[in-house]
């Protein structure tokens, strides 16, 4: 079945420090990935996304990589801030199912000053 | 920045009641969603919508959910007899496209059902 998950549900980091957050998939058909942000009692912020023809993309202070092979994705937070604590949580997107993104788990991100 | 907007953003309705969740997607989108997190949860999705149609749902949305878009700007998740179960954080969502375009979601309506 469908399903994506994530390696390790909570981080703690040092402010300043680079993040770095995992996320397994196990279908093979998912094409568009997304990495989303979710602050206490908010909705998925939007990060950054990836197509499967891609396997890095930059944006500002954010990188995805995305490793089809062993179907891995990860998020990488340059000179992580206090504000960046939150649940970040990848999704999934398959070419049969445009629309309906599959969810992992979380990964909860405490940046400490 | 263009944003979806929710209300109410907490509802709280005794078991059996009937809840209208409204949502106003990004003017220009297309496709609406509603997805669903339960406390604690990951983040599932519920229904998708295109040209006043449903164009995918999951196991999830039964025949006591259902999905409008009344007019050119509202889109709405009606649950027709709430059961316990049902208490979530419901967010909607748009984009313009469906293939691979960004989903943006709005802040949620947070329904509690006692």
């Amino acid at each position: 079945g469908e399903s994506v998950g994530l390696h390790l549900p909570t981080l703690s980091v040092q402010e300043g420090d680079n993040s770095i957050i995992n996320c397994a998939y196990s279908n093979s058909a998912s094409d568009y990935f997304i990495w989303y942000k979710q602050e206490s009692g908010k909705g998925p912020q939007f990060i950054i996304d990836i197509r499967s023809n891609m396997d890095k993309r930059q944006g500002q202070r954010v990188t995805v990589l995305l490793n089809k092979t062993v179907k891995h994705l990860s998020l990488q937070i340059a000179a992580t801030q206090p504000g960046d604590s939150a649940v970040y949580f990848c999704a999934e997107n398959g070419r049969t199912s445009y629309g309906k993104l599959t969810f992992g788990q979380g990964t909860i991100l405490t940046v400490h000053p | 920045e263009p944003e979806v907007t929710q209300t109410p953003s907490h509802q709280v309705t005794q078991m059996g009641q009937e809840v209208i969740l409204r949502c106003v997607p990004i003017s220009n989108h297309l496709y609406f969603y509603w997805y669903r997190q339960i406390l604690g949860q990951k983040v599932e999705f519920l229904v998708s919508f295109y040209n006043n149609e449903i164009s995918e749902k999951s196991e999830i949305f039964d025949d006591q959910f259902s999905v409008e878009r009344p007019d050119g700007s509202n889109f709405t998740l009606k649950i027709r007899s709430t059961k316990l179960e049902d208490s979530a954080m419901y967010f909607c969502a748009s984009s313009y496209t469906e293939a691979g375009n960004t989903i943006y979601f709005g802040e949620g309506s947070w329904l509690t059902v006692v």
